[in-house]
């Protein structure tokens, strides 16, 4: 059973530029949620998906935005990139519909982005 | 204020000991408490989770919430040098909130 999958595992941009994040969730997840990572510090909530909509989203500027395709794989887009975006990007998955605590993100491995 | 703060470290024990992580948190309302190991170039994984106040142990690891003090634990017994990662507390509070980390490393 494959985890959460992401790609790629590293990227290398320079600012201004525009940057493509991918997230395959694990089998049976139907949710996605993307985290900020600086280093140093925790994982800082973007944003969530769920039947191909953001559902909710942290205190991120609209240069962050997302899409959810209908097999639930999910992008990360960040435009007009800037040296603060440097930065592990984390995708989480769950199942929306399981009745139970608040427990069940399941990470990826991440991409770490430097901005140059 | 952050909604959970906890003491980055780093945190150097030697193998067999018992370690103690701590957090605290900001908000009486949150209920959900997590504990997450993330290894070097890794993403977390969930380790253990309490509802409420109250211990829960699992093996060599035990999680204990104290909500009249806002306080959250994670002890670690017979501390292997395996154990040796990252250590970040979470908080469900409408979205999950993560505390910086503990860096733990167990000598050998």
């Amino acid at each position: 059973d494959a985890g959460v999958t992401q790609s790629p595992t590293h990227l290398i941009k320079t600012r201004g530029q525009q940057v493509t994040l991918r997230c395959s969730p694990k089998s049976g997840h139907d949710t996605v949620s993307w985290y900020q990572q600086a280093l140093g510090q925790g994982p800082q909530f973007i944003f969530q998906y769920y039947e191909e909509e953001e559902r909710q989203r942290g205190n991120f500027p609209d240069r962050f935005s997302g899409h959810q395709f209908p097999n639930y794989s999910s992008e990360l887009n960040v435009n007009a990139l800037l040296l603060g975006d440097s930065a592990l990007y984390l995708c989480a998955s769950s199942r929306r519909d399981r009745n139970e605590p608040r427990s069940s993100l399941f990470f990826g491995s991440g991409t770490q982005l430097s901005v140059l | 204020q952050k909604e959970v703060e906890q003491d980055p470290g780093p945190l150097s024990v030697p193998e067999g000991a018992i370690v103690s992580l701590n957090c605290t948190y900001s908000n009486s309302a949150f209920q959900y408490f997590m504990w997450y190991r993330q290894y070097s170039r890794k993403g977390p994984e969930l380790l253990m989770y309490t509802y409420s106040s109250g211990n829960k142990e699992d093996g060599r690891f035990t999680a204990q919430v104290d909500k009249s003090s806002k306080y959250i634990s994670l002890f670690i017994r017979d501390s292997q040098p395996s154990d040796s990662a990252t250590y970040l507390c979470a908080i469900w509070g409408n979205q999950f909130y993560f505390g910086t980390g503990t860096s733990l490393t167990v000598i050998p």
